[in-house]
């Protein structure tokens, strides 16, 4: 079964809106990471955050770990129509060399 | 900097027919390289990953095989194409366990379609 699971599937908002996107996983992790697809591209890592960590800040993103809860979140800050994507969070278990992938929340931004 | 390449970009093959993708890594040394497969509007699946040349882990069993004659080359092949093997095809390398960084750096991918 998949280790993430993100949560809405879908989002839509309007530009200079704060988007927020929610992973949640199973098992225990070392790492978690969240990857940005534009539409019938390749993923491109956006953050990762290891198992030690809380939170932490890339630009116009913020990303919470929550070890407890097995959850993590994405926050996108006033948002543009180029954030425009799916967005996957990804989790390598702890004895594993490989990530797993949720399904991906799909965000719209509205000019 | 680092570079991963893909080809092809789309494919179009009928069921029963071979298939060969080929992936190749510039500017890094000894990557971690993986297969993935994304269904439409799903994730991804991981297919095969390999640590070293002639190391293929295998996820999930299927009629795909995947091979890496070279440090910095991993092709996914077919001997015979079905349907459900239609799908968009991404290559991704990472640097090895032991270093900073885990992060997977992907291909543009080949979107291929079984007909």
């Amino acid at each position: 079964s998949q280790q993430g699971e993100e949560d809405p599937q879908a989002l839509s908002i309007q530009e200079g809106e704060n988007a927020t996107m929610n992973c949640s996983y199973k098992t225990s992790i070392n790492n978690l990471q969240w990857y940005r697809q534009n539409s019938g591209r390749g993923l491109v890592h956006l953050i990762l955050i290891r198992s030690n960590e809380r939170e932490k800040h890339s630009g116009r993103l913020r990303v919470t770990l929550d070890t407890s809860k097995k959850s993590s979140s994405l926050l996108i800050t006033a948002s543009r129509a180029a954030d425009t994507a799916s967005y996957f969070c990804a989790t390598d278990a702890l004895g594993y060399s490989t990530l797993t992938f949720g399904k991906g929340t799909m965000l719209l931004v509205s000019p | 900097s680092q570079t991963i390449h893909q080809w092809p970009a789309t494919l179009v093959q009928p069921v029963g027919s071979p298939l060969s993708l080929e992936c190749t890594v510039e500017g890094t040394s000894n990557p971690n390289l993986y297969w993935y497969r994304q269904a439409a509007g799903r994730g991804l699946q991981l297919l095969f990953y390999s640590v070293g040349i002639g190391q293929i882990s295998s996820e999930v069993p299927q009629n795909l095989s995947a091979s890496r004659p070279q440090d910095r080359q991993f092709i996914l092949s077919s001997k015979k194409l079905l349907l459900s093997d239609s799908g968009f095809y991404l290559c991704a390398w990472s640097a090895r366990p032991g270093s900073t960084h885990y992060e997977q750096y992907f291909g543009p991918g080949t979107r291929l379609t079984v007909t």
